[in-house]
């Protein structure tokens, strides 16, 4: 049972352009959301994370949208650039039996076309 | 560097073989994980160690064997492996798993069994 539905499972965009992947989940207990980058040869790194009392945290080109209401959430890169291309990953994780442990979506492979 | 290290990077084995792989993490951490990454899958959490006391076991099959001496060093003891276990095999270290933070994650081991 996947838990956290991912997509698109890959996404190719123009240097400059917006890329944009989507998350939804079925937990409502689940109440940290984090998104990870991963490059070719390493491993997985934060990127970005927000937690469902606000609908939308920024840094810098990066963007999370969330609707609670919705069980959906979405990572925004502005002004995709070559650099940018790599794996993300979205994760879900909630407090239950006292553990914060995420689960994973399976992960959008993003190239940056320059 | 994210602080985790997994040695070896690439591992070639034989399905009668017996190997480990080492994680390393100088974050003073006290939460340790193993993942395993194979193509198109989600991040499929193996293991988890909170104080150096195993909390999760996510039915691995026992030719997958972890062994946590203290809060820095995890390993997974590998034998008789079969093809299918061929995947990146990630180390993973966070504060503790109560407390919702970030995971920091190794470059992984390349893992192929022949």
């Amino acid at each position: 049972q996947q838990q956290v539905k991912q997509s698109p499972q890959s996404l190719i965009v123009q240097k400059g352009g917006i890329s944009i992947i989507n998350c939804a989940y079925e937990n409502t207990a689940f109440d940290y959301f984090p998104w990870y980058q991963q490059f070719p040869g390493k491993g997985p790194a934060l990127l970005i994370a927000i937690r469902p009392d606000v609908s939308e945290k920024k840094e810098g080109r990066f963007t999370i949208s969330f609707n609670k209401s919705a069980k959906q959430f979405s990572l925004h890169i502005m002004d995709s650039q070559p650099g940018d291309s790599a794996t993300y990953f979205c994760a879900a994780s909630a407090r239950t039996g006292g553990s914060y442990i995420p689960t994973f979506g399976r992960g959008t492979s993003l190239i940056v076309h320059p | 560097e994210t602080g985790v290290t997994q040695t070896p990077r690439h591992l070639v084995m034989g399905m009668t073989n017996k190997k480990s792989l080492k994680c390393e993490q100088h974050l003073g951490h006290n939460a340790m994980y193993w993942y395993k990454q194979s193509a198109k899958k989600p991040l499929e959490l193996m293991f988890v160690y909170n104080f150096k006391e195993q909390t999760e076991n996510n039915s691995v099959p026992s030719r997958f064997s972890p062994e946590c001496p203290n809060s820095s060093h995890l390993f997974l003891h590998l034998h008789t492996l079969q093809p299918e276990d061929s995947a990146l095999y990630l180390c993973a270290s966070s504060q503790e798993i109560t407390v919702v933070g970030e995971a920091f994650f190794g470059q992984g081991t390349r893992l192929t069994v022949v």
